[in-house]
């Protein structure tokens, strides 16, 4: 049982550069979200989604993007890299809004 | 609006001691109320929960109880061990709500 499957585990980009973050999970959870959290920080939200084409601003959505084709994947991407984005990013699903399964992270570092 | 206030760490113990990490929120409704454990290097676990007043949750020696009085949903154990070095997240849940709201988190440091 997979859950909630999050590539790449590391990755270090240039100021400027894009990348997509993924994330997939097998539990057939309506509820996915992306999270960010910057050291000794707790946990700030990027961007959720409810279902297959639908997707919401979370508080700090700024230099991200997201979409939702399908139930299982929940593609977060940025666009020109800034230092101020080097973080870890989690991405979670749930159920109906609760009892989150989350991933296991994406260490990002932009220099 | 709903908030979760927790502790200020590191909470700092030695193994075998009893531990409280305090938690307290605010909301509009009546939430369900969440523990969340991160260890170094891994994502956030689910440990316990609670979904009304006077529940008490339980997992792997911890316990919450869920106090509508005080609007507390304190997490101890009787005797940590090293290996329950990690984050702890309070958070709240309410009906209808896509999302959690999470409070900062607590490190717990145990020693031998």
């Amino acid at each position: 049982n997979a859950g909630v499957t999050q590539t790449p585990k590391f990755r270090i980009l240039k100021i400027g550069q894009s990348m997509t973050l993924q994330c997939t999970q097998d539990m057939n959870h309506n509820y996915m979200y992306w999270y960010r959290q910057d050291p000794g920080m707790g946990l700030k939200l990027i961007y959720y989604s409810v279902g297959a084409g639908i997707t919401d601003k979370g508080e700090v959505p700024n230099g991200y993007n997201v979409s939702r084709s399908t139930t299982e994947d929940f593609p977060l991407r940025l666009e020109l890299a800034a230092p101020s984005q080097t973080s870890v990013y989690f991405c979670a699903s749930s159920p109906g809004g609760a009892g989150y399964t989350f991933g296991s992270g994406t260490r990002l570092t932009v220099v | 609006g709903d908030s979760v206030t927790q502790m200020e760490g590191p909470v700092t113990l030695s193994e075998e001691a009893f531990l409280t990490i305090n938690c307290t929120y605010t909301a509009t409704g009546y939430p369900s109320l969440f523990w969340y454990v991160q260890y170094p290097g891994e994502g956030l676990q689910l440990l316990l929960k609670a979904t009304k007043a006077d529940d008490k949750g339980s997992n792997k020696g911890f316990e919450a109880t869920y106090r509508k009085e005080t609007t507390s949903f304190h997490l101890e154990k009787g005797s940590v061990q090293v290996s329950d070095s990690a984050v702890y997240f309070c958070a709240l849940h309410l009906s209808g709500y896509s999302t959690l709201t999470f409070g900062k988190g607590t490190m717990l440091l145990v020693s031998p």
